[in-house]
């Protein structure tokens, strides 16, 4: 399997723009995670989905902030409108609730926000 | 509610010798705890996780931690460490509840080891 897939690697953006960043899971897994990483806040789990339902989006730092899974193997994550405090390293993250005893990160995608 | 704490941001080694990386955690409930290596501009691979049984598990690469629940820690350990152990590390919990998800995690704000040659 290819692991957990992200895109893009990198984004810089100018402030206000809408950024979308994208999540392909390792394939049969059921729960999916978002992850933020910042120097100050370190890692931080953002909202995870179980079965492309959204369970936990209590990290999800503003109403700016918006995360999909429209099917079992594709999520993104958008912030509209970008700001400058949302730069980050954005980690997506795949497990099978009940079986699965670890989740395994993709590569991360570096925001900058201009 | 979790939370986790490593006890030094930096650890300075030289190589060959011994290494411990502390961590601490608070929960009200029981939970499972993980070590996670991420290498520069890299995603986060899991070294070992404690789920049950054994206090002593081995992870890959030669790394073993140890559960102390009275102590609520998790110490990461290597006997001898090598230039390529240089990265951050991670300590992680997520709660032990009947069909929780094993990635809804909780993590320290890592310790980076520097490993001198």
């Amino acid at each position: 399997d290819a692991g957990v897939i992200q895109s893009p690697r990198h984004e810089v953006t100018e402030m206000g723009q809408e950024v979308t960043l994208r999540c392909k899971p390792i394939s049969g897994h059921n729960s999916l995670f978002w992850y933020r990483q910042t120097m100050m806040r370190g890692l931080e789990l953002l909202i995870y989905f179980n079965n492309n339902v959204p369970i936990d989006d209590s990290g999800m730092p503003e109403d700016r902030f918006s995360a999909k899974m429209p099917n079992a193997s594709f999520s993104t994550l958008k912030i509209q409108p970008s700001e400058p405090r949302d730069s980050a390293v954005y980690f997506c993250a795949s497990s099978f609730r009940g079986s699965v005893t670890e989740a395994f990160f993709g590569q991360g995608t570096r925001l900058t926000v201009v | 509610a979790q939370s986790v704490t490593q006890l030094d941001s930096q650890v300075p080694v030289f190589e060959e010798a011994p290494v411990e990386l502390r961590c601490n955690y608070s929960s009200s409930v029981s939970v499972y705890l993980f070590w996670y290596v991420q290498y520069p501009n890299q995603g986060l691979q899991l070294l070992l996780k404690y789920l049950s049984g054994s206090t002593l598990v081995k992870g890959i690469n030669g790394f073993e931690a140890e559960f102390n629940k009275s102590q609520t820690s998790f110490h990461l350990r290597k006997p001898s460490v090598h230039i390529s152990d240089t990265a951050e590390y991670f300590c992680a919990v997520s709660d032990a509840l009947g069909g929780t998800s094993y990635g809804k995690l909780t993590f320290g704000q890592g310790t980076i080891l520097t490993v001198h040659p």
